[in-house]
């Protein structure tokens, strides 16, 4: 099946900082891409969705200045938090959509950011 | 516009059966559902298309009523490792996955 890799798995980073989070799909090419948030015991929630050489959509409530994503390759997209502050801390996820008919997702490692 | 999941969570002991149920106000084009374990992220399980569609592989399968709004995955016979949180998910304007409220199972010996 397809993979999907991301990277860092874990990061902790002081208040105020900006932290990147890079995805990666290894074995195809994604046009699109999305970046999930998860608190504990709580459902994923799709954040944006990120297009390979265009502008992300974002969800409502979801801060486009403060989550930066850039797609910039068809095997690559990044997810920055911008100032990132304690409340950030999460569990973050992405994904990519299979080529098949019914568009399995293949889902990222998940990183879990820690903001002090 | 989120899907429902019951029940929220469900302890079992090993071997017994479990039934998590995902059910839509609205019509579903699909029906998907994943198993997330602690710390990881969520696992393809199966998808299903049609309505009164049933699939499985191994001791779990799933089925999507007529309507379409309501889908249920059966585990049998359950093992420790089906241990996790399921999540069914569907496809909102064919663009994105939502994901349903979730549900927590919990094998024991």
């Amino acid at each position: 099946g397809a993979v999907v890799s991301q990277h860092p798995s874990r990061v902790i980073c002081k208040s105020g900082t900006s932290v990147k989070i890079e995805c990666r799909s290894l074995d195809f090419q994604a046009t699109t891409m999305f970046w999930y948030r998860q608190f504990p015991k709580k459902s994923l929630m799709l954040m944006a969705t990120s297009n390979e050489g265009s502008k992300a959509t974002y969800e409502q409530g979801v801060e486009k200045d403060k989550f930066l994503i850039n797609h910039a390759s068809l095997t690559l997209s990044t997810l920055t938090v911008t100032s990132a502050h304690p409340e950030d801390s999460s569990f973050y996820i992405c994904s990519a959509r299979g080529a098949g008919e019914a568009g399995e997702l293949f889902f990222g490692e998940g990183s879990r950011l820690t903001v002090l | 516009q989120q899907p429902v999941q019951s029940p929220q969570a469900v302890i079992l002991r090993e071997g017994e059966d479990a039934v998590i149920n995902c059910s839509s106000s609205k019509a579903l084009y699909s029906v998907h559902w994943y198993r997330q374990k602690h710390g990881e992220a969520p696992v393809f399980l199966m998808i299903l298309l049609k309505g009164g569609e049933q699939k499985g592989h191994d001791k779990i399968s799933a089925s999507f009523n007529e309507k379409k709004q309501q889908s249920s995955l059966y585990l049998t016979a359950s093992q420790l490792s089906y241990s996790g949180t399921y999540f069914c998910g569907t496809f909102i304007g064919n663009e994105k996955l939502t994901f349903g409220t979730g549900t927590r199972l919990t094998i024991i010996p």
